[in-house]
Parts: structure tokens; C-alpha cells; sequence
């Protein structure tokens, strides 16, 4: 089944401890990519990778780190959370060719205390 | 910056009526116009996307236009159903799919039976 997985799906931290939430496709696609959503803002993207190795950043990247080591995988990472990181995050992928629609992940509820 | 602009942000409609969103895009280049259905809990899924080179896409009950002269495109609904109820965000993309998609903050819509 093409699919889109993200784990893990809820998590709750404190302040300043790293994390990771990964994001895994299976379609083979070039393109994968990360977004937030907030209340009222809709979804806004952190970063995004054109292919592997090869990744630079969205409208709201400040906090966040990736790394497309793999074609199928491109983790976010956060350093140091923060409150304001506080959010529902999903990770998206899509192809170069033929159709255009982004694949989203199941979506990984974070909270930063 | 790059933006996208949906309107109502509310909308309630009894079953079998009609209902219309309506979204604006700021970026003249903008070429693929997506639109995500998201449950609640669950990840936006596409439910139907025109590209710069069509003027009108119709599926079913859905259908959205597009007019790239005023920069906007609409969804339209007929005859809602309860299970229509989700919150509904338009997007815009660059070189379609395979790019960022600028958000819309979303339309909650509500069908009454």
C-alpha cells in the first residue's frame, strides 16, 4: 500500500530535549517536505527536500533541523523545543512526474512544556 | 511574501444545499491549485486540484473554477451531505505538485441534516 508514515504520532516533552519525529514514504517519491499547522494559520512548511541530499528551507524553519539522507526517509529534528513548537506536524511527499498531488503523512501531534 | 487568502472561514449549510468556498492567490506564477478535505484527527486529503491550463475541474458533487485574470479559484459542493463535514484548505503551488503549497487558513464547513 503507497503510504506515507510518520512516527511517532503523539509526543509530549519538556523544553530543551531533543527530538526527532521520523517520516518514511514507500512511492519512490523525489519530493518530501514538512509542515505545521496551527489554529487559524492552516499548514505552513518548515522545510523541504527536492531529492536526496538536497533540502532548504520553508516559511517557518527557525527551530528545526532535516536531513535526506535516504530517499524514502527525511526526519525532522528539533535541537532544543520550545512551547511555541507546540503543534500538529505532517510530513508530505510527492512525485516530480505525472501526478502533482502531495501525499501527507498520518500527522504527529507534538507538546512542548 | 507569497500568500493565500479563503474565505468564509465558517460556513454552515443544510444538507443538500450548496456550499462555496472561495480562495485568492497572490503569486502570478502559481500553477496548480489543490484542495485538501481534513477530518477531524485525521491527515488532508486531496479531493480535487486544477492546473493553470483549465479554467473548470468537476468530480462528482465537486467542481472548482479558476480564474487567473483576478488571481482566485472557488470550490463548489452541491448537494452536501452530513459526511461532508471537515475543515476544507485551498492551496497554490509553483511548478505543481512537486513544490511548496501556500495554505489557505482553512473553511469549517458544517452540513445539517
Amino acid at each position: 500500500e503507497a503510504q506515507v508514515t510518520q512516527n511517532p504520532r503523539y509526543l509530549i516533552t519538556v523544553t530543551g530535549k531533543k527530538l526527532t519525529v521520523t517520516c518514511s514514504q514507500n512511492m519512490n517519491h523525489e519530493y518530501m517536505s514538512w509542515y505545521r499547522q496551527d489554529p487559524g494559520l492552516g499548514l505552513r512548511q518548515i522545510y523541504y527536500s527536492m531529492n536526496v541530499e538536497v533540502t532548504d528551507k520553508g516559511d517557518v524553519p527557525e527551530g528545526y533541523k532535516v536531513s535526506r539522507k535516504e530517499k524514502r526517509n527525511f526526519p525532522l529534528i528539533l535541537e532544543s523545543p520550545s512551547p511555541n513548537q507546540t503543534s500538529l506536524y505532517f510530513c508530505a511527499s510527492s512525485s516530480s512526474g505525472g501526478r502533482w498531488e502531495q501525499y501527507f503523512g498520518p500527522g504527529t501531534r507534538l507538546t512542548v512544556t | 511574501g507569497e500568500n493565500v487568502e479563503q474565505h468564509p472561514s465558517t460556513l454552515s449549510v443544510q444538507e443538500g444545499d450548496s456550499a462555496v468556498i472561495k480562495c485568492t492567490y497572490s503569486d502570478s506564477a502559481s500553477n496548480y491549485f489543490p484542495w485538501y478535505k481534513q477530518e477531524l484527527g485525521k491527515r488532508p486529503q486531496l479531493i480535487i486540484d486544477i492546473r493553470s491550463n483549465v479554467g473548470e475541474k468537476k468530480d462528482q458533487r465537486i467542481a472548482v473554477t479558476l480564474n487567473k485574470t483576478a488571481k482566485h479559484f472557488s470550490l463548489h459542493i452541491t448537494e452536501t451531505q452530513p459526511e461532508d463535514s471537515a475543515v476544507y484548505f485551498c492551496a497554490a503551488s509553483r511548478s505543481g505538485g512537486y513544490n511548496k503549497l501556500i495554505f489557505g487558513a482553512g473553511t469549517r464547513l458544517a452540513v445539517h441534516p
